[in-house]
């Protein structure tokens, strides 16, 4: 079983619509949680961090539900820039071990 | 600028021949790691490195060996390629182990 599952997609979608991704883990263990974009093969980049109280940062806000163990990416007025691959990334405490799961690719339609 | 190096960028090689891949930051940071990507299985970790002289196995660490003898630098060397070792490489650093990493440009290996 994968520490990290995805959605891969991809999502089509126009320009000013609203789209979620979502991302389960499987080790309870987990204590960090990330999302970073990836444009085209290029290195990842931190997106954002997530908290266990979920946070907002323009219009982007993740969410962590531990309870069922996902975690989750809503993208809101999507703009033709955000069109890249969104990985989830979580970090195990006990090794510090960093797991992705496989991306999930957004496409922002004109 | 803090940045996080990698050399080679790309590399075409033979199998069995020794290579060496090598990553710098320039942050002081604690935490370095290396991933390969593989279509359809994401960013795998390899090594990973808490601080000088400390190196612990990720996922996939097979047919690799790395070495942090200076805080700097986190070689990834591959003494015996093999054509399954063509991947995507990302090094990676970080402040300390669970926080945000800052990724290298990555390095395009392929074994032939």
């Amino acid at each position: 079983r994968k520490e990290v599952e995805q959605d891969p997609g991809p999502f089509n979608v126009p320009e000013g619509a609203t789209v979620a991704f979502n991302c389960t883990y499987s080790n309870s263990a987990s204590q960090s949680f990330f999302w970073y974009r990836q444009d085209c093969r290029k290195e990842p980049k931190l997106l954002m961090s997530v908290y266990s109280s979920g946070n907002e940062d323009g219009r982007f806000t993740a969410q962590l539900n531990r309870a069922s163990q996902y975690i989750s990416l809503l993208i809101r007025d999507s703009k033709l820039s955000d069109s890249a691959t969104y990985l989830c990334v979580v970090n195990i405490n006990t090794g510090n071990q960093f797991y992705f799961g496989t991306g999930t690719s957004l496409t922002v339609i004109p | 600028e803090a940045q996080v190096t990698q050399n080679p960028r790309y590399l075409i090689t033979v199998t069995g021949k020794k290579l060496t891949v090598t990553c710098s930051q320039n942050m002081n940071h604690e935490y370095m790691s290396w991933y390969r990507q593989d279509p359809g299985l994401g960013l795998r970790q390899i090594y990973y490195s808490m601080n000088v002289e400390v190196t612990d196995k990720g996922d996939v660490p097979e047919g690799y060996k790395v070495s942090r003898k200076e805080k700097r630098n986190f070689p990834l060397i591959l003494e015996s390629p093999s054509p399954n070792q063509t991947s995507l490489y990302f090094c990676a650093s970080s402040l300390t182990g669970p926080y945000t990493q800052y990724f290298g440009p990555g390095t395009r290996l392929t074994v032939l």
